[in-house]
């Protein structure tokens, strides 16, 4: 039993390339979220999708689009990639509802924008 | 101000020692809390919930206090596992506000 599978683990891009993390989770949960995680800044929610065929913002949505692609899946794309993008994104599912406060986590994406 | 606010340490704490920290939140109506804990290059997990009257699970203790609108948590008998930092989790609804973490170092 995986959890949450993110992909890549790491990722080096040029200002203005584009890229998709991946995310998909097989603990059959209905809702999924997509943080970054900063220096001092804790993470901050960028997109979630409280179930398949839903997305909505977060606190940073600005310069990222999603996709929940089916149940398991939830995709973050990086249409024009900019250095402020530069971050540690981290997918995320929570157990039953976020008012839980059990979210499992993927691994991590490390991502750096030059 | 921010929602969730941490001291970001780092706490050195030597092993065996007693170590307590801090979080702060605002915008407090109908909110549960939370601990999680994020080693190096590690993704977050949850540590434990905190409840109003206090709660603890093995050397560790939550408290929550509503009227100063902060939470604690209290490490006993610190382990050098313990080494992580601490994350501060406000939930409201389906809405998780995290804070910026206290790193705790605990040396030999």
């Amino acid at each position: 039993n995986a959890g949450v599978t993110q992909t890549p683990k790491f990722q080096v891009l040029k200002t203005g390339q584009s890229m998709t993390l991946q995310c998909a989770q097989d603990m059959n949960h209905n809702s999924m979220y997509w943080y970054r995680q900063d220096p001092g800044m804790g993470l901050r929610l960028i997109y979630y999708s409280a179930s398949e065929g839903t997305t909505d913002k977060g606190e940073v949505p600005n310069g990222y689009n999603v996709s929940r692609l089916n149940k398991r899946e939830f995709s973050l794309r990086l249409e024009s990639a900019a250095p402020s993008q530069t971050s540690v994104y981290f997918c995320a599912s929570p157990k039953v509802g976020a008012n839980t406060g059990e979210l499992f986590f993927g691994e991590g994406s490390r991502l750096t924008v030059l | 101000r921010k929602e969730v606010e941490q001291d970001p340490g780092p706490f050195n704490v030597p092993e065996g020692a007693t170590v307590a920290f801090n979080c702060t939140y605002s915008n407090s109506a109908s909110q549960s809390f939370f601990w999680y804990r994020q080693d190096c290059r590690k993704e977050p997990k949850l540590l434990m919930s905190v409840y109003s009257s206090g709660n603890e699970d093995g050397r560790f203790t939550a408290q929550l206090n509503r009227a100063s609108q902060y939470i604690s948590l209290l490490i006993r008998d610190s382990k050098l596992s313990d080494s992580a930092t601490y994350l501060c989790v406000k939930a409201a609804g389906n809405k998780l506000t995290f804070g910026g973490g206290t790193r705790v170092l605990v040396k030999p």
